[in-house]
């Protein structure tokens, strides 16, 4: 299995809401990442998982709120989002010492 | 965090002409470096990646160089094809971990 796989592809909340982001792979990988997209941006590094321990979280909001429940799940957990964090949000995973492979992301608005 | 720069923001080319995109880091413990391609609504997907020990690269149409001392990499596509037609991203990671990306380069090939 070569894949990473995200849920929902799509995902409208209210500010009030909460709700959360799943991403799951089955490659073995160690390190699992969270990256905020806006549209014509680069991906924006948010937080990166190594041997399901937390070891970078780059000045994220607490409204987002990661969870590393074994090496092959990664959840983000999302709470009182505002409009401006609506985005494509992108799981990927990988090997020491290798490039990082991508889900399809999950596209969020926030209403 | 790592600073990627990454030059020209836009690419237009004719179909079979050579495109080339340049991007500069500033952390000298960088030491790998992936360029991604993507299209519209899809993730970001791996072309080609370089190490620091290395300093050029091949595959087919695609090339990459490395000058670690400049911190600068830079990718090459050779008779390029309308399907090259994305959005290209440079990458650059210490030890496959926190990988940070330059702004993007949005290239279209005219038949």
């Amino acid at each position: 299995d070569t894949e990473v796989t995200q849920t929902p592809k799509h995902l409208v909340m209210g500010m009030t809401n909460k709700k959360s982001l799943k991403c799951e792979q089955h490659m073995g990988h160690r390190a699992m990442y969270w990256y905020k997209q806006k549209a014509k941006k680069p991906p924006e590094l948010m937080f990166v998982y190594s041997y399901e321990k937390l070891s970078i979280n780059e000045s994220v909001p607490s409204r987002f709120s990661p969870e590393c429940p074994n090496s092959s799940l990664l959840n983000l957990h999302l709470h009182a989002l505002q409009p401006e964090d609506s985005a494509l949000y992108l799981c990927a995973s990988s090997q020491a010492g290798t490039w990082a492979f991508f889900g399809q992301g999950t596209r969020l608005t926030v209403v | 965090g790592e600073n990627v720069e990454q030059h020209p923001s836009t690419l237009s080319v004719q179909e079979g002409d050579s495109a080339v995109i340049k991007c500069t880091y500033s952390d000298s413990a960088s030491n790998y470096f992936p360029w991604y391609k993507q299209e519209l609504g899809k993730r970001p997907q791996l072309i080609i990646d370089i190490r620091s020990n290395v300093g050029e690269k091949k595959d087919q149409r695609i090339a990459v160089t490395l000058n670690k001392t400049a911190k600068h990499f830079s990718l090459h596509i050779t008779e390029t094809q309308p399907e090259d037609s994305a959005v290209y991203f440079c990458a650059a990671s210490m030890a496959g971990n926190q990988f940070y990306f330059g702004t993007g380069t949005s290239l279209t090939v005219i038949p």
